[in-house]
Parts: C-alpha cells; structure tokens; sequence
C-alpha cells in the first residue's frame, strides 16, 4: 500500500500543451520530493519542498507544496517530447515513501 | 565521484538460486537505502543503513533477504532461495542527510 497517492496515473497529451500532477497524503512529511524515471533506470531527483505552502520553479516545471505539508502538485508548461517519462512524489521520514507514480507521455 | 553504482545491471537466475547485488554510494553520503521496484509502482523501501549500522528493515524483507554494509561504504543485498516473485528492479540510493542519489538498478528476473 502506497502512503502517497498520485493522481492521475496515467497522462497522454500533445506537445504545447501544460499538465498537472498531484500527489496526496494523510501524513505529514518534513520534506517531500519529486523525481523522473525513465524506463530501466534509476529515479533522478527534480526538487524537494521543505516549507508549507512553498512553491519552486524549475524552468518549466512548477512544484508547489500545501501549507499542512501533506500533498503536492507539479505543473509542467508548453510540455516537450522530453518530459515524457515517470513522475514520482515521495515523502521523507527520513527514508522515503513513494507513490505509485503517473505516467506523463508528450505526443510531438 | 560518478555517482551511485550498482552491479549487476541485469540479473537472471533460475528459482531456488541465491543472488547478491552489489550497490557503492557516494562516498560521502553516510545513508544508504535499497528499494525494490515492480511495474507500474513507485519504489518500494526495504532497508537502510547509517555509515555501517541498519537502522530499519521493512516487513517486504523477508528471512531470505539480507543486507549488509559491513564498512560503512558498500553494500550488499543478497536473496536466497529466489522466488518467481522476487523479480523485480532493486534500487540503492545514498543521501547525507537530504539530496537521495539513486543507482540505476538491479533488473532481476527469476525464471
């Protein structure tokens, strides 16, 4: 059983378009993070949120994370081929829980 | 430092074998965890480790799991007695304290 949920686990769209993702829980975690994996690899790390209701901008990918420090949602802008891949939450206890993870693929 | 590096990259072996993986984190990332990691799941916790000690194993750690640090550097996940279901990718990352570095994995399949 997973302690964080994602939603949704799958996600098809076209080139151009924005996407969201979002991660729930009903725990309380010092920090939490979000990764990329590609198949046959390891997850790599994107960013991690510390502060409730703190929101970070990595280029054209924008994570925020709720005040209570339960859930999190990541925001992709004009998604490229590139970001096709598996997008994991996971919360730190300090080892880290992951969610199931969705699955984002960026029709050119 | 090239990172975390794990060996094997690809593991078959016939059910009822034992197998052992070798994981080398960053050196100085006093933390080391394995997960393990089915299709269309998020990666699983199964053990970790701080500089030599184990700290926490998962109830997905059967007897016929171990792990071992002995040094404080690299580690080492050995499954006896492989299962169908065991196969599966094993991941090792390191961190200190934050910052968790991922290995690339262990793709076992058991036949």
């Amino acid at each position: 059983t997973q302690l964080l949920e994602q939603s949704p686990q799958f996600l098809s769209i076209q080139e151009g378009e924005n996407l969201t993702v979002y991660c729930n829980s009903s725990s309380v975690f010092s920090s939490l993070q979000w990764y990329r994996q590609e198949p046959g690899e390891g997850p790599v790390l994107l960013v991690t949120v510390v502060t409730g209701g703190e929101v970070k901008k990595l280029k054209r990918l924008t994570f925020q994370f709720g005040d209570a420090r339960k859930d999190s949602s990541l925001h992709i802008t004009a998604a490229q081929p590139g970001d096709t891949g598996l997008y994991l939450c996971a919360g730190a206890q300090p080892k880290l829980s992951f969610g199931a993870g969705t699955t984002v693929t960026v029709r050119a | 430092d090239t990172g975390v590096s794990q060996n094997p990259r690809h593991k078959i072996t016939k059910r009822g074998q034992n197998v052992t993986f070798r994981c080398d984190p960053i050196s100085e990332h006093n933390r080391l965890y394995w997960y393990r990691q089915t299709l269309g799941q998020g990666p699983e916790f199964l053990t970790y480790f701080q500089n030599e000690a184990q700290l926490e194993k998962s109830r997905l750690l059967s007897d016929r799991f171990s792990a071992e640090r002995p040094k404080g550097s690299f580690s080492t996940l050995e499954i006896q007695r492989t299962e169908q279901g065991d196969s599966a990718m094993y991941l090792c990352a390191s961190s200190f304290p934050y910052g968790y570095t991922f290995g690339s994995g262990t793709r076992l399949t058991v036949v």
